[in-house]
């Protein structure tokens, strides 16, 4: 069965740098989650989006901007990067229509930046 | 503000034993909880969840409680095989906030051969 897929697996950037993160969900699913996850912490919430429209926000600096496109692939933009950043990114689908919460995660995009 | 708590970083159980993994959480508008497993350099894997409706979902090997009353849930894995060895998540969502899932930090699960 198709599963999330994120673009890039691994990505090096410098401070101060761009980076752009993708995610393709599962066919049909019509939610995508953002999640970041610290060395040896839980993920947190960033963002999310329902049918292209941001659903919900959650502690998602402004220098991070999000959005999903129509054919559901969201992409994830970090400007003025900070050694802070440096996480495993993941992104998450799911299927609101059918009411459940499962949400199903790639395999993440570790940035690290330097 | 940890709304999700999962008090055991670590778990070691002997291969064939049944394993237990708590987890607790404060905020009670959250009605629907899952358990994700976790391999290093993979994304969590969704394995088992329940509604704040019922008080026990089982899955095969895997079985969720949930206590409402107490705030608490705890998955148990009975029998335990090295391949369960991973670190486990708890999650909650609750339907006012669009499914967002807070997690707690994680339980590191080794299961002995």
């Amino acid at each position: 069965a198709a599963g999330v897929i994120q673009s890039p697996r691994h990505l090096i950037k410098e401070k101060r740098e761009t980076a752009t993160l993708k995610c393709y969900p599962i066919p049909r699913h019509d939610t995508v989650y953002w999640y970041q996850q610290g060395p040896g912490q839980d993920p947190q919430f960033l963002i999310s989006f329902y049918e292209k429209m941001q659903s919900d926000k959650g502690s998602i600096p402004d220098r991070f901007s999000a959005q999903q496109f129509s054919d559901y692939h969201s992409e994830l933009n970090m400007s003025s990067l900070e050694l802070g950043d440096s996480a495993l990114y993941f992104c998450a689908s799911s299927d609101r229509v059918k009411m459940v919460a499962e949400a199903f995660f790639g395999q993440g995009t570790r940035l690290t930046v330097v | 503000d940890q709304q999700v708590k999962q008090n055991s970083p670590s778990l070691s159980v002997q291969e064939g034993r049944i394993s237990i993994l708590n987890c607790d959480y404060t905020n009670s508008m959250f009605d629907y909880f899952l358990w994700y497993k976790k391999y290093p350099a993979e994304g969590p894997t969704f394995l088992i969840s329940i509604s704040s409706i019922k008080d026990k979902n089982e899955d095969g090997r895997f079985t969720v409680f949930l206590n409402k009353s107490a705030k608490h849930l705890s998955l148990h894995i009975v029998p335990s095989q090295p391949g369960d060895s991973a670190v486990y998540f708890c999650a909650a969502s609750a339907r006012t906030s669009g499914s967002r899932l807070t997690f707690g930090e994680g339980t590191q699960l080794t299961v002995n051969p």
